[in-house]
């Protein structure tokens, strides 16, 4: 089955810096892998995903993530952190076989402090 | 174009009694997610249409849960004689059809569900 791990609970990154949220997934065979974003008493809004081809994937507001086989991981990543960019952050799975459903992370509080 | 609601927006019961949660999917998606988001957790998948073939019941908790899609467009959740350990939010989805398991999911607001 699959399964989708975020290690970190909380990220905090200061205004301007350069912000990582980690993802690595376990899946059979090839993934499909998304980043969605949640604000508060929001639904999840999507940000980006890797299908196939490029591993470097770009999305909105300036996210971008790559994605990494051989370390099966899918870090979210922006060059420079914005206030707007405190949310809740999840990382989702689904195989390339298989009618399965998609598969959620726990979800990383990101907070850009100023 | 106008995208996927819910309603109602918050939801308080009482333990024992029934509610029922809606979802207006974007016009045209034939495929529709129910999931439950507790607090600390991610979210839980509950149930997947897709168009006219027999929805994925393999996420449901208990034979409480149950849901329905009228006419391949809305849906409404079902969860009978709630208890507290329901208390979530309620957050459904739609996706186009086509595509492998690669389309993307969008969201609605969700639904938050008190059970006292």
């Amino acid at each position: 089955a699959q399964s989708v791990a975020q290690p970190e609970d909380q990220v905090n990154v200061a205004e301007g810096n350069p912000l990582t949220v980690k993802c690595t997934y376990s899946v059979s065979g090839n993934p499909y892998l998304f980043w969605y974003v949640q604000y508060p008493n929001r639904g999840l809004q999507f940000l980006l995903k890797y299908i196939t081809g490029d591993n470097l994937v770009k999305g909105s507001y300036g996210f971008e993530a790559e994605f990494n086989k051989s370390q099966t991981s899918f870090h979210l990543k922006k060059p420079s952190a914005l206030g707007s960019d405190s949310a809740l952050y999840f990382c989702a799975v689904r195989p390339h076989s298989g009618n399965t459903p998609l598969v959620f992370g726990k979800g990383t509080r990101l907070s850009v402090i100023a | 174009g106008a995208g996927v609601s819910q309603s109602p927006s918050n939801k308080v019961t009482e333990k024992g009694k029934d509610v029922e949660l809606r979802c207006d999917p974007i016009s045209g998606h034939t495929a529709l997610y129910w999931y439950r988001q507790s607090l600390g957790q991610g979210l839980e998948f509950l149930i997947y249409f897709q168009g006219n073939s027999a929805p994925d019941k393999s996420g449901l908790p208990s034979d409480r849960f149950s849901a329905e899609r009228t006419g391949g467009s809305v849906s409404t959740l079902t969860i009978q004689r709630t208890q507290q350990e329901d208390s979530a939010v309620y957050l459904c989805a739609s996706s186009s059809q086509g595509g492998q398991g690669m389309e993307t999911q969008y969201f609605g607001p969700g639904t938050r569900l008190l059970v006292l």
